[in-house]
């Protein structure tokens, strides 16, 4: 099975900060990476596809990057919407996986 | 509006059994890649299992030989039957839509869950 690493796996930003957080694959899956951001007790809500796909309805100041076993999300300038929760997932095979997740918190 | 609702969810016993259902509305089921999530209390996500338009399905391996993904087109319904629970299997089941698309230099298609539903809750406990 393909092994997601998230790091870190909780953060504190203010807002307007500009938030990275980081997806290493166990081995190389292309671009076959997703993003999705959660809040609590919610579904998760995709944000990214492909690694660089930005879902429709999903704001420009989410970016990302990355390919083989490296990949990235960035957040330009952190809104009050933003603090939740996110995981990378590789869909390169089955089974898919997560990563553990980021929280990202209020400083 | 496209949307999936589940249900099913309950406290259950050790070794019993529980179907999940997830009825979508807005496009049919069987057209589409459909995958179950779960999210075990404060812990991350894991995908569960996952059936492909054409009906082949796959597991994670704790769930393998207890789980059975199903759909049925004419209530265009996607089901979780989940035999032998334990302790372990406690969790929020999401049920998800997976759209495809085209990988530049690769065979297969890259997968991405669009839309979810709100989540049924199992426990397992005596």
């Amino acid at each position: 099975d393909i092994q997601m690493t998230q790091s870190p796996s909780s953060l504190s930003a203010s807002v307007g900060d500009r938030v990275t957080i980081t997806c290493r694959a166990s081995q190389s899956i292309s671009t076959y990476l997703n993003w999705y951001q959660q809040k609590p007790g919610k579904a998760p809500k995709l944000l990214m596809y492909a690694a660089s796909s930005l879902q429709s309805g999903v704001p420009s100041r989410f970016s990302g990057s990355g390919s083989g076993t490296g990949f990235t999300l960035t957040i330009s300038s952190l809104q009050p919407e933003d603090f939740a929760t996110y995981y990378c997932q590789q869909s390169y095979n089955t089974p898919l996986t997560f990563g553990g997740g980021t929280k990202v918190e209020i400083k | 509006e496209v949307q999936l609702v589940e249900s099913g969810g309950d406290l259950i016993q050790p070794g019993g059994s529980l179907r999940l259902s997830c009825a979508a509305s807005g496009f049919t089921v069987s057209s589409n890649y459909m995958s179950w999530v779960r999210q075990a209390p404060g812990k991350g996500l894991e995908w569960v299992s996952v059936i492909y338009s054409g009906g082949s399905t796959y597991y994670t391996d704790s769930v393998k030989g207890r789980f059975t993904i199903s759909r049925d087109n004419s209530k265009n319904t996607l089901y979780l039957q989940m035999n032998s629970l334990r302790a372990e299997d406690t969790a929020v089941y999401f049920c998800a839509r997976e759209e495809t698309v085209g990988v530049p230099g690769a065979t297969s298609q890259a997968m991405y869950a669009d839309v979810w539903g709100q989540g049924t809750t199992v426990t397992v406990s005596s």
